[in-house]
């Protein structure tokens, strides 16, 4: 299976930066990476997914990064909003499976 | 559409009771999982259907069981709950006949297992 885990399990943002967040894994031969967005009290959502073949991928105010040759991928959020503050879970996949680690949780100040 | 649907939203139940959490959705989704939420260990799975009338074990499986009878409905149950089964409860679902990793998450149910 898919070993992945997040650099840092805090990370505070003042509002209106970009938010960095990054994540690792173990096995080369994954073929794709997925990012959950989790509010309080709320169950996780999709946000982004990237295949093995990209390098890069935007959505909406977020851009996932891969990095294949340090197996590295990150989470990048511009003009970070209040609505951002969140837990971020980079999950392994196996099998259609996700394997969520603890995450990290992103404070935003104002 | 509703999407996934969890109840109960919450629930207090005495060390040794039967308790039965509901999950319906209403996307077709082939595959449907429970996962559970502890603080600090992010959510780990307990069980997992990949079509109506299979299941599998995930994580940590002990002390839990689901059923499959249709494509909308995996309920879960804890036979005789005990105060280690305290947690959130998430119930998930996925298109992966599509080739997809997408899971889409119900609001969860908060027990309490006195």
């Amino acid at each position: 299976g898919e070993s992945v885990g997040l650099h840092l399990p805090t990370l505070s943002v003042q509002e209106g930066d970009n938010s960095i967040i990054n994540c690792a894994y173990s096995n080369s031969a994954s073929d794709y990476f997925i990012w959950y967005k989790q509010e309080s009290g709320k169950g996780p959502q999709f946000i982004i997914d990237i295949r093995s073949n990209m390098d890069k991928r935007q959505g909406q105010r977020v851009t996932v990064l891969l990095n294949k040759t340090v197996k590295h991928l990150s989470l990048q959020i511009a003009a970070t909003q209040p609505g951002d503050s969140a837990v971020y879970f980079c999950p392994g996949s196996n099998d259609y499976k996700l394997s969520f680690g603890a995450g990290t949780t992103v404070t935003v100040r104002a | 559409i509703a999407g996934i649907t969890q109840a109960p939203t919450s629930q207090i139940l005495a060390a040794g009771r039967r308790m039965t959490l509901r999950c319906t959705q209403d996307m077709r989704h082939n595959a449907m999982y429970w996962y559970r939420q502890d603080l600090g260990l992010g959510l780990r799975l307990i069980h997992y259907s990949n079509t109506a009338g299979t299941t599998g074990k995930g994580e940590v499986p002990d002390g839990y069981s689901v059923s499959r009878a249709n494509t909308d409905d995996f309920p879960l149950t804890l036979a005789s709950a005990v105060p280690s089964q305290t947690s959130v409860y998430f119930c998930a679902s996925s298109m992966t006949s599509q080739g997809g990793y997408i899971q889409y998450f119900g609001a969860g149910t908060r027990l309490s297992v006195l």
